[in-house]
């Protein structure tokens, strides 16, 4: 089973500056897909981006971007100009290329400091 | 509809009793997806419809457990006689593509507590 692992329970940041996610995974595997969710306090899960396991180019999203190490297995988020909207819980989430399921980290909980 | 509806947004249950929790995906999606997420936890799979058919519930954690989707759309989730253990926002996520490919869309989730 592969397991992805957040360490880091909460994170502050100031109104505009840049806060960076960590994340790490475990997988035998070379096809996978890799995730960061947002879940505000309404609860929906929101897509924030995705990255390919097979694309070397680190994905970005507008002011959110990834750096993704595959050999070290890492797959980290940067939060740039962070805004008071970005506060919510972030969740890494991982699958397999030929699987349906996700499997979510423990999530870290942001908070943007005005 | 225009997103994933799910309902209650909140059940109060006594040990013991059944609930069903219910999923409206946007219409057309032929995956449908359940989740269950403990407090201050990730969400974890539950079980996977492809329209009508569940091709997956290894991740339902009991007998006690059961989802159904007669029709390929309105998904319901049964949890016959609560335990407290039970007690998590479950999630509701669907896509309009079938197996691995396509982006998931997720509801707000029903917040079950067990008394």
């Amino acid at each position: 089973a592969q397991t992805v692992t957040q360490s880091q329970p909460e994170m502050s940041v100031q109104e505009a500056e840049t806060v960076t996610l960590s994340c790490t995974y475990d997988t035998s595997e070379s096809d996978y897909y890799l995730f960061w969710y947002k879940q505000p306090p309404s609860r929906q899960m929101i897509l924030v981006i995705r990255q390919e396991a097979y694309k070397q180019q680190n994905a970005t999203e507008n002011r959110f971007s990834v750096n993704f190490q595959k050999a070290a297995k890492s797959f980290s988020l940067k939060i740039s100009d962070s805004q008071l909207g970005d506060a919510a819980m972030y969740f890494c989430a991982y699958r397999s290329g030929g699987d349906y399921k996700l499997s979510f980290g423990a999530g870290t909980t942001v908070t943007v400091r005005a | 509809g225009a997103g994933v509806s799910q309902s209650p947004r909140y059940k109060v249950a006594k040990r013991g009793q059944d609930v069903a929790l219910r999923c409206d995906p946007i219409s057309g999606h032929v995956s449908l997806f359940w989740y269950q997420q403990a407090l201050g936890q990730g969400p974890e799979f539950l079980t996977y419809f492809q329209n009508e058919a569940q091709l997956d519930k290894s991740g339902l954690p009991s007998d006690r457990f059961f989802a159904e989707r007669p029709e390929g759309s309105v998904s319901t989730l049964k949890i016959q006689r609560t335990q407290k253990e039970d007690s998590a926002v479950y999630l509701c996520a669907s896509s309009s593509k079938q197996g691995p490919t396509g982006e998931l869309f997720f509801g707000e989730g029903s917040r079950l507590t067990v008394l």
